[in-house]
Parts: structure tokens; sequence; C-alpha cells
């Protein structure tokens, strides 16, 4: 099955800058790369998400690049907020995009 | 966007008895509905899929008589953990969406507490 690893597992930055969380994934077959955030206790909460036709998708301060050919994709942070901090997971889907294989999470924690 | 509900969202149980965990789909039907597990500060990790009308599908390690899966209607799949311990004690999570080619929308998640 698909296998999904994410780094780091945890991320401080400063509000302001940029911060970068890292995905790799094993099934070539994987064609849905979606990103979650989750604050303690509650749902993940789509924040973007990446079809395997496209190499980078941007939405205002968050952006989301693929390269297929290396199975790697990345999310990016700019402008980073106190707000932003939370459990932010990577995700890969074979089949549709409902059934998604989680990465392991990083923490981010954004000091004002 | 689609609306997925959990009930209950807290549930506290003695060890050794069944509880239930209810997934609705509010707005919409769902033929597929997704069950998630997560421990603390761990991944979600998925458990089954729950089929309208069909038996569920396990996933690799998920004990599919511990963890009982009903899914009788278009808008409702129940996740019943049957004889519960406290390494049950967990965070469970549905998901489902309005076709294969759009989002999953997840439900609030179920904090499960065996005592």
């Amino acid at each position: 099955g698909e296998n999904v690893e994410q780094h780091p597992s945890t991320l401080s930055v400063q509000e302001g800058d940029s911060a970068v969380i890292k995905c790799t994934y094993s099934d070539s077959a994987s064609n849905y790369f979606p990103w979650y955030k989750q604050e303690l206790g509650k749902r993940p909460q789509l924040i973007i998400d990446i079809r395997s036709n496209v190499g980078e998708k941007k939405d205002q301060r968050i952006a989301v690049t693929l390269n297929k050919t290396a199975k790697h994709f990345s999310l990016h942070i700019t402008e980073t907020q106190p707000e932003d901090s939370a459990v932010y997971f990577c995700a890969a889907s074979t089949r549709g995009y409902q059934k998604v294989t989680f990465g392991t999470g990083t923490k981010l924690q954004v000091i004002p | 966007g689609a609306v997925v509900s959990q009930h209950p969202s807290r549930v506290i149980c003695k060890s050794g008895t069944s509880v239930k965990i209810e997934c609705r789909s509010l707005d919409f039907q769902a033929t597929t509905m997704f069950w998630y597990r997560q421990f603390p500060k761990q991944s979600l990790m998925l458990m089954a899929t729950s089929n309208e009308g069909s038996k569920a599908t396990y996933e690799q390690g998920v004990e599919k008589d511990k963890f009982l899966i009903n899914h009788a209607s278009l808008t409702l799949s129940t996740l019943t953990v049957t004889s519960a311990h406290p390494e049950d004690s967990s965070f469970y999570i549905c998901s489902a969406g309005t076709d294969a080619n759009t989002e999953a929308f997840f439900g609030q998640g179920t904090r499960l507490t065996v005592v």
C-alpha cells in the first residue's frame, strides 16, 4: 500500500517568516495530494490540494508543489501568523480523492 | 461544502462494554465512508472503508470482529467498538464525499476513553 513520509516533525518559525513542509510518497499511482491543518481535538481541515497533472498550486499565502518523478510534494506557507500554529498533515490517494493515506504530521509553531 | 457529522463527540465507557459511534452525511448521500483512528500526537490511520449495503473493507491489522461497521443507509455509517479496552482509547474520525472525484469531508471526531 501507499506510504507517506513527512518532515520535519516539528517546526518553529518567527511570525512573518516562511515555513516549508516536505513529503514523499511511495506509490507512483497516487494522483491526488491534499494537505490538512488540524488543531488540537478537532477534525482535519483541507487547506489546499493538488492533482497529479499539476506541478504547482497557490492560494494566497499557501502553495504546494509536486514532483511526480521524485515522488515529492511540499507545502509552503509565507508570511506566517500565530494562527497558522497547528499540526499539518500531507496525504496521498491512489483511488479517487477520498481514501487518503496520511503523512506523519508536522507540528508548526509560529512565534509572535 | 458538504457536512459530515459524528455523534457522540466524547464518550467514556467501562472496560468490556461496547460503544457505538455514528457518522452521518447531512446534506448528501455517501455510498462510501471511511473510518480513521488517531492516537495522541500521531497521524490518522485508516481503519476501514464502509460500503453502503455491503460489508466493510478493513485495513490490515484491524480486527473486524472488534470494530463492527454498519452502513445501512446512504447517509449513516456506524462504528461499534466491542468489548472495549483501555488501549482502544483514541480519537475516531469518519469521512465521506459527495462522489469519488471530490475531496473528503471529515466528521468532528469522537474522543473515546475506556476506563
